[in-house]
C-alpha cells in the first residue's frame, strides 16, 4: 500500500526534553510538510521541504528543527525551546514540481503531550 | 489575523439536505484551492480542488465554486449523509520560491449531520 505514515500515534514527554516525530512516505513525492494543529484550529505550517537536502521555515518554525536526508523521510524534532509543544502534529507530502496534481496527502498524525 | 477564514464555524444539517460551507481568502496571488475533510483524530483528506482559471468544479456529490472577484470559495455537498460529519478546511495555495505550492489553511467548519 502506498501512503504516508507517522509514528507514534501518541507521545508523552517531560518538559525540557527534545522529541523527534517520524514521518515516512512511499509515494515517491518530492515535497513534504509538517503542520501543527491545536484544538478547534486550522493547520499551521512548521517546515516544508521541496526536495532532498533542502527545507524551508514555515509560519511557526521557532523551537522546531527538521532534516531531509532521504526522499522518503522528513523527521521533525520538537526542541525544549518550543514554549507550548503539546499539540497534534501532521505530516503531509505532495508531488511538488514533478507532478501535475498538487493535493497533499496527510499522515494519521502524532498527538504530543508535554508535561 | 488569518488570511483564509470561514464564515460559519459550525453547520448543522439534516440528513438528505444540501450543505454549503463558505470560505474567504485574502491573497489575490493564490491560484489553486483545495477543500479537505478531517474526521476526528485523523489527518485531513482531499475532497476536491479548483484552479483560479475556473469558477466551478464538480465531483461526486460535491461542487466547489470560486468567485475571484470577492475572493470567496464554497463547498456544496449534495444529499448530506451522516458520514459527511467532519471538519472541512479550505486551503489557498501560492507558489514557494522553489515552485511547490504552499497552502494556507482556514480555521475549519464543523459539519454536523443529524439522522
Amino acid at each position: 500500500d502506498g501512503g504516508i505514515t507517522q509514528s507514534p500515534k501518541y507521545l508523552f514527554r517531560k518538559e525540557g526534553q527534545n522529541v523527534t516525530l517520524s514521518c515516512e512516505q512511499n509515494l515517491n513525492h518530492d515535497a513534504m510538510y509538517w503542520y501543527r494543529q491545536d484544538p478547534g484550529q486550522g493547520l499551521r505550517l512548521i517546515y516544508y521541504s521541496q526536495i532532498v537536502n533542502d527545507f524551508q521555515k514555515g509560519d511557526i518554525a521557532e523551537g522546531y528543527s527538521v532534516s531531509r536526508e532521504k526522499k522518503e523521510s522528513f523527521p521533525l524534532t520538537v526542541t525544549s525551546a518550543q514554549k507550548n509543544p503539546t499539540a497534534f502534529y501532521l505530516c503531509a507530502s505532495s508531488m511538488g514540481l514533478a507532478g501535475t496534481s498538487y493535493e497533499q496527502y496527510f499522515g494519521p498524525g502524532t498527538r504530543l503531550t508535554v508535561t | 489575523g488569518e488570511s483564509v477564514g470561514l464564515h460559519l464555524p459550525t453547520l448543522s444539517v439534516q440528513e438528505g439536505d444540501n450543505s454549503i460551507i463558505n470560505c474567504a481568502y485574502s491573497n489575490s496571488a493564490s491560484d489553486y484551492f483545495i477543500w479537505y475533510k478531517q474526521e476526528s483524530g485523523k489527518g485531513p483528506q482531499f475532497i476536491i480542488d479548483i484552479r483560479s482559471n475556473m469558477d466551478k468544479r464538480q465531483g461526486q456529490r460535491v461542487t466547489v465554486l470560486l468567485n475571484k472577484t470577492v475572493k470567496h470559495l464554497s463547498l456544496q455537498i449534495a444529499a448530506t449523509q451522516p458520514g459527511d460529519s467532519a471538519v472541512y478546511f479550505c486551503a489557498e495555495n501560492t507558489h514557494a520560491s522553489g515552485g511547490s505550492y504552499i497552502p494556507t489553511f482556514g480555521r475549519g467548519t464543523s459539519l454536523i449531520v443529524h439522522p
